[in-house]
């Protein structure tokens, strides 16, 4: 297996462009979350799902952030409309079962001019 | 409100030093996780360890849930071990899928 993979590696876009983030899990695994990274706030649970359903977004910050999973080997988090201070660097990551461990992705570095 | 704390915040060492990365937590967890990160690369996943101890290669994770503390220990460090690690708790249920996350030491090997 590849692993957890995101696209893009790196996203540069300008104030109040809509930005979509994309993820494809292992498969088999049945956990997936998005997490953002910051200097100031470091690692943050955004949102999760289990089997395609969102379990707990009361992490996403605002109602600009909107995530989906429509099956077991895709998930998207969209930003819309992005502001700088969402630069960050979003991580997704799967697991099987809640006690199985975490593989995540390699990220996706976020600058929002 | 379960916190996760980490000591030292910074680290450095030189090749061939033991290192000791230690990680305390206020409220009792399912599972406790250590994670690697490498400067401006992805999150690696080291342990997950509930009780006792693990051991892979040169690095040993431990965890004593009485005291609600964890160590990394890196044996033999090298240059390449130089990296942010990162612990973080399982929350016991009904929240066991949450992490919540220490603030990470940043670890510095020098050859």
């Amino acid at each position: 297996d590849a692993g957890v993979i995101q696209s893009p590696r790196h996203e540069v876009t300008e104030m109040g462009q809509e930005v979509t983030l994309r993820c494809k899990p292992i498969s088999g695994h049945d956990y997936l979350f998005w997490y953002r990274q910051t200097m100031m706030r470091g690692l943050e649970l955004l949102i999760y799902f289990n089997n395609n359903v969102p379990i707990d977004d009361s992490g996403m910050p605002e109602d600009r952030f909107s995530a989906k999973m429509p099956n077991a080997s895709f998930s998207t988090l969209k930003i819309q409309p992005s502001e700088p201070r969402d630069s960050a660097v979003y991580f997704c990551a799967s697991s099987f079962t809640v006690r199985g461990g975490y593989t995540f992705g390699s990220g996706t570095r976020l600058t929002v001019v | 409100k379960n916190e996760v704390e980490q000591s030292p915040q910074n680290l450095t060492a030189q090749e061939g030093e033991f290192i000791t990365i230690n990680c305390s937590y206020s409220v009792g967890i399912s599972a406790l996780h250590w994670l690697q990160q490498h400067p401006g690369g992805g999150i690696v996943s080291l342990f997950m360890l509930s009780s006792g101890k693990k051991k892979h290669g040169r690095l040993i994770a431990t965890i004593n849930i009485q005291e609600k503390h964890s160590s990394l220990h890196i044996t033999a460090s090298h240059p390449r071990d130089s990296a942010v690690y990162i612990c973080a708790g399982q929350n016991p249920p009904p929240d066991t899928d949450k992490l919540i996350f220490g603030t990470g030491t940043r670890l510095q090997v020098f050859p």
